[in-house]
Protein backbone atom coordinates (compact mmCIF):
# COMPACT_ATOMS: atom_id res chain seq x y z
CA UNK A 1 0.00 0.00 0.00
CA UNK A 2 1.53 2.85 -1.17
CA UNK A 3 -1.11 5.70 0.70
CA UNK A 4 -0.64 7.34 3.42
CA UNK A 5 -0.65 5.24 6.51
CA UNK A 6 -2.11 5.77 9.89
CA UNK A 7 -1.47 3.80 13.10
CA UNK A 8 -3.37 3.02 15.06
CA UNK A 9 -7.06 3.53 13.66
CA UNK A 10 -8.79 3.44 16.22
CA UNK A 11 -7.81 4.68 20.23
CA UNK A 12 -9.50 4.43 23.37
CA UNK A 13 -7.92 5.91 26.46
CA UNK A 14 -8.84 7.04 29.80
CA UNK A 15 -8.81 11.20 30.58
CA UNK A 16 -5.85 12.03 31.66
CA UNK A 17 -3.69 9.35 29.91
CA UNK A 18 -1.28 10.42 27.03
CA UNK A 19 -2.05 9.08 23.58
CA UNK A 20 0.33 9.23 20.32
CA UNK A 21 -0.49 8.37 16.96
CA UNK A 22 1.87 7.56 14.20
CA UNK A 23 1.28 8.87 10.40
CA UNK A 24 3.55 7.65 7.85
CA UNK A 25 3.23 9.77 4.50
CA UNK A 26 3.60 9.02 1.13
CA UNK A 27 7.28 8.61 0.68
CA UNK A 28 8.34 11.08 -1.70
CA UNK A 29 6.29 13.63 -0.22
CA UNK A 30 7.98 16.67 1.72
CA UNK A 31 5.09 18.08 3.10
CA UNK A 32 2.62 16.70 5.98
CA UNK A 33 -0.65 17.99 7.92
CA UNK A 34 -2.44 16.81 10.53
CA UNK A 35 -6.18 18.02 11.23
CA UNK A 36 -8.85 17.03 13.77
CA UNK A 37 -12.77 15.77 12.86
CA UNK A 38 -15.30 16.60 15.05
CA UNK A 39 -18.79 14.21 14.04
CA UNK A 40 -20.66 16.72 11.71
CA UNK A 41 -18.15 19.19 10.79
CA UNK A 42 -15.25 19.53 8.54
CA UNK A 43 -11.13 18.99 9.23
CA UNK A 44 -9.83 21.32 11.25
CA UNK A 45 -6.12 22.47 11.09
CA UNK A 46 -3.72 21.80 13.13
CA UNK A 47 -0.20 21.84 11.80
CA UNK A 48 1.64 21.55 9.25
CA UNK A 49 5.21 20.28 7.84
CA UNK A 50 7.87 20.98 5.23
CA UNK A 51 9.93 18.01 5.93
CA UNK A 52 11.28 18.13 9.72
CA UNK A 53 10.39 21.60 9.94
CA UNK A 54 7.04 22.60 11.39
CA UNK A 55 5.79 25.62 9.83
CA UNK A 56 2.63 26.33 11.33
CA UNK A 57 0.84 25.49 14.47
CA UNK A 58 -3.15 26.25 14.64
CA UNK A 59 -4.52 27.96 17.79
CA UNK A 60 -6.61 24.59 18.11
CA UNK A 61 -2.82 22.94 19.28
CA UNK A 62 -3.00 23.73 23.01
CA UNK A 63 0.07 22.80 24.73
CA UNK A 64 -0.34 19.26 25.44
CA UNK A 65 -0.44 18.85 21.80
CA UNK A 66 2.94 18.08 20.39
CA UNK A 67 3.69 17.10 16.61
CA UNK A 68 7.09 15.92 15.45
CA UNK A 69 8.46 14.84 12.08
CA UNK A 70 12.15 14.05 13.27
CA UNK A 71 13.31 12.80 9.72
CA UNK A 72 11.09 14.82 7.53
CA UNK A 73 9.32 10.94 6.64
CA UNK A 74 6.76 9.76 9.31
CA UNK A 75 5.49 11.96 12.02
CA UNK A 76 3.75 11.82 15.34
CA UNK A 77 0.82 13.85 17.04
CA UNK A 78 1.18 13.59 21.03
CA UNK A 79 -1.86 14.29 23.00
CA UNK A 80 -0.99 14.57 26.80
CA UNK A 81 -3.63 14.05 29.67
CA UNK A 82 -6.24 13.57 27.12
CA UNK A 83 -9.77 15.47 28.10
CA UNK A 84 -13.17 13.80 26.53
CA UNK A 85 -12.71 16.91 24.13
CA UNK A 86 -9.96 15.53 22.47
CA UNK A 87 -12.49 12.88 21.16
CA UNK A 88 -12.31 13.36 17.53
CA UNK A 89 -10.68 11.51 14.06
CA UNK A 90 -7.38 12.77 13.59
CA UNK A 91 -6.00 12.80 9.51
CA UNK A 92 -3.29 13.05 8.13
CA UNK A 93 -2.62 13.99 4.76
CA UNK A 94 0.70 14.43 2.56
CA UNK A 95 1.38 16.29 -0.65
CA UNK A 96 4.58 17.27 -2.38
CA UNK A 97 3.85 20.96 -3.35
CA UNK A 98 0.58 22.34 -2.59
CA UNK A 99 1.15 24.58 -5.59
CA UNK A 100 -2.08 24.91 -7.95
CA UNK A 101 -2.77 21.10 -8.78
CA UNK A 102 -1.17 19.44 -6.44
CA UNK A 103 -3.47 17.01 -4.47
CA UNK A 104 -3.13 16.31 -0.74
CA UNK A 105 -3.52 12.63 -0.05
CA UNK A 106 -5.28 11.16 3.31
CA UNK A 107 -5.19 8.75 5.59
CA UNK A 108 -7.82 6.79 6.86
CA UNK A 109 -7.60 8.71 10.31
CA UNK A 110 -6.81 7.58 13.98
CA UNK A 111 -10.61 7.38 16.00
CA UNK A 112 -9.38 8.86 19.49
CA UNK A 113 -12.29 8.15 22.21
CA UNK A 114 -11.52 9.77 25.87
CA UNK A 115 -13.70 8.29 28.21
CA UNK B 1 -17.72 33.03 10.80
CA UNK B 2 -16.57 30.01 8.61
CA UNK B 3 -14.27 30.87 5.94
CA UNK B 4 -15.43 28.66 3.62
CA UNK B 5 -19.05 27.61 4.31
CA UNK B 6 -20.99 25.37 1.96
CA UNK B 7 -24.77 24.07 1.34
CA UNK B 8 -27.24 22.79 2.22
CA UNK B 9 -26.15 21.28 4.97
CA UNK B 10 -27.37 17.62 4.33
CA UNK B 11 -29.61 16.60 1.03
CA UNK B 12 -31.64 13.45 0.45
CA UNK B 13 -32.37 12.27 -3.10
CA UNK B 14 -33.36 9.23 -5.15
CA UNK B 15 -31.19 7.41 -7.10
CA UNK B 16 -30.69 8.75 -10.65
CA UNK B 17 -31.41 12.03 -10.24
CA UNK B 18 -28.83 15.06 -10.23
CA UNK B 19 -27.70 17.70 -7.23
CA UNK B 20 -25.47 20.81 -6.63
CA UNK B 21 -23.87 21.30 -3.72
CA UNK B 22 -22.70 24.81 -3.33
CA UNK B 23 -19.81 26.31 -1.35
CA UNK B 24 -18.37 30.11 -1.01
CA UNK B 25 -15.81 31.08 0.53
CA UNK B 26 -13.95 34.14 2.19
CA UNK B 27 -10.18 33.65 1.93
CA UNK B 28 -7.64 35.38 -0.05
CA UNK B 29 -4.96 34.81 -1.88
CA UNK B 30 -6.26 31.52 -2.88
CA UNK B 31 -4.51 28.92 -4.71
CA UNK B 32 -7.04 26.38 -5.60
CA UNK B 33 -10.24 24.56 -4.75
CA UNK B 34 -11.21 21.22 -4.18
CA UNK B 35 -13.65 18.97 -3.63
CA UNK B 36 -13.55 15.88 -1.58
CA UNK B 37 -15.64 12.76 -0.85
CA UNK B 38 -15.74 11.15 2.60
CA UNK B 39 -17.57 8.20 3.53
CA UNK B 40 -18.27 7.61 7.14
CA UNK B 41 -15.34 6.63 8.92
CA UNK B 42 -12.71 6.90 6.23
CA UNK B 43 -10.48 9.78 5.25
CA UNK B 44 -11.43 12.44 2.33
CA UNK B 45 -10.80 11.50 -1.36
CA UNK B 46 -10.25 14.20 -4.23
CA UNK B 47 -12.94 14.14 -6.77
CA UNK B 48 -11.87 17.40 -8.57
CA UNK B 49 -9.19 20.62 -8.31
CA UNK B 50 -9.25 23.64 -9.85
CA UNK B 51 -7.20 27.19 -9.86
CA UNK B 52 -8.10 30.50 -9.74
CA UNK B 53 -8.10 30.98 -13.40
CA UNK B 54 -10.31 27.33 -14.53
CA UNK B 55 -13.60 27.78 -14.65
CA UNK B 56 -15.59 23.94 -14.31
CA UNK B 57 -13.72 20.82 -14.37
CA UNK B 58 -15.55 17.07 -14.48
CA UNK B 59 -14.60 14.03 -13.22
CA UNK B 60 -17.40 11.34 -14.29
CA UNK B 61 -20.55 12.29 -13.39
CA UNK B 62 -19.10 14.86 -11.23
CA UNK B 63 -18.81 18.30 -12.48
CA UNK B 64 -17.26 21.49 -10.27
CA UNK B 65 -17.67 24.91 -11.40
CA UNK B 66 -15.53 27.93 -9.84
CA UNK B 67 -16.68 31.80 -10.00
CA UNK B 68 -13.18 33.72 -8.47
CA UNK B 69 -14.59 36.82 -8.72
CA UNK B 70 -17.65 35.90 -6.68
CA UNK B 71 -15.79 33.19 -4.67
CA UNK B 72 -18.22 30.78 -5.47
CA UNK B 73 -18.04 26.80 -6.30
CA UNK B 74 -20.58 24.76 -7.05
CA UNK B 75 -20.69 20.72 -7.43
CA UNK B 76 -22.95 19.26 -9.86
CA UNK B 77 -23.40 15.45 -9.57
CA UNK B 78 -25.52 13.65 -12.09
CA UNK B 79 -27.11 10.44 -12.25
CA UNK B 80 -26.27 9.56 -8.39
CA UNK B 81 -25.95 6.49 -7.38
CA UNK B 82 -26.27 4.61 -4.03
CA UNK B 83 -22.82 4.96 -3.21
CA UNK B 84 -22.66 8.26 -3.85
CA UNK B 85 -23.88 9.10 -0.03
CA UNK B 86 -21.37 10.47 1.37
CA UNK B 87 -20.15 14.06 2.80
CA UNK B 88 -19.19 16.00 0.41
CA UNK B 89 -16.55 18.95 1.28
CA UNK B 90 -14.88 22.38 -0.10
CA UNK B 91 -11.47 22.78 0.52
CA UNK B 92 -9.91 26.07 -0.17
CA UNK B 93 -6.02 26.43 0.12
CA UNK B 94 -4.86 29.91 1.03
CA UNK B 95 -1.73 31.71 2.76
CA UNK B 96 -2.49 31.44 6.55
CA UNK B 97 -0.21 33.45 7.85
CA UNK B 98 0.08 32.04 11.32
CA UNK B 99 3.81 31.92 11.91
CA UNK B 100 6.24 31.66 8.25
CA UNK B 101 2.63 32.30 6.12
CA UNK B 102 2.01 28.96 4.29
CA UNK B 103 -0.88 27.27 1.85
CA UNK B 104 -3.02 25.58 3.63
CA UNK B 105 -5.79 23.61 2.56
CA UNK B 106 -9.04 24.66 4.76
CA UNK B 107 -12.26 22.62 4.95
CA UNK B 108 -15.74 23.59 4.86
CA UNK B 109 -17.99 21.86 6.98
CA UNK B 110 -19.36 19.68 3.95
CA UNK B 111 -22.46 18.56 3.09
CA UNK B 112 -24.45 15.23 3.89
CA UNK B 113 -25.61 13.44 0.76
CA UNK B 114 -27.91 10.62 1.36
CA UNK B 115 -28.84 8.89 -2.01
CA UNK B 116 -32.41 6.60 -1.21
CA UNK B 117 -32.99 4.01 -4.15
Amino acid sequence: DTGVSQNPRHKITKRGQNVTFRCDPISEHNRLYWYRQTLGQGPEFLTYFQNEAQLEKSRLLSDRFSAERPKGSFSTLEIQRTEQGDSAMYLCASSLDLTAGTEAFFGQGTRLTVV
Amino acid sequence: KNQVEQSPQSLIILEGKNCTLQCNYTVSPFSNLRWYKQDTGRGPVSLTIMTFSENTKSNGRYTATLDADTKQSSLHITASQLSDSASYICVVTYLIRLSGGSYIPTFGRGTSLIVHP
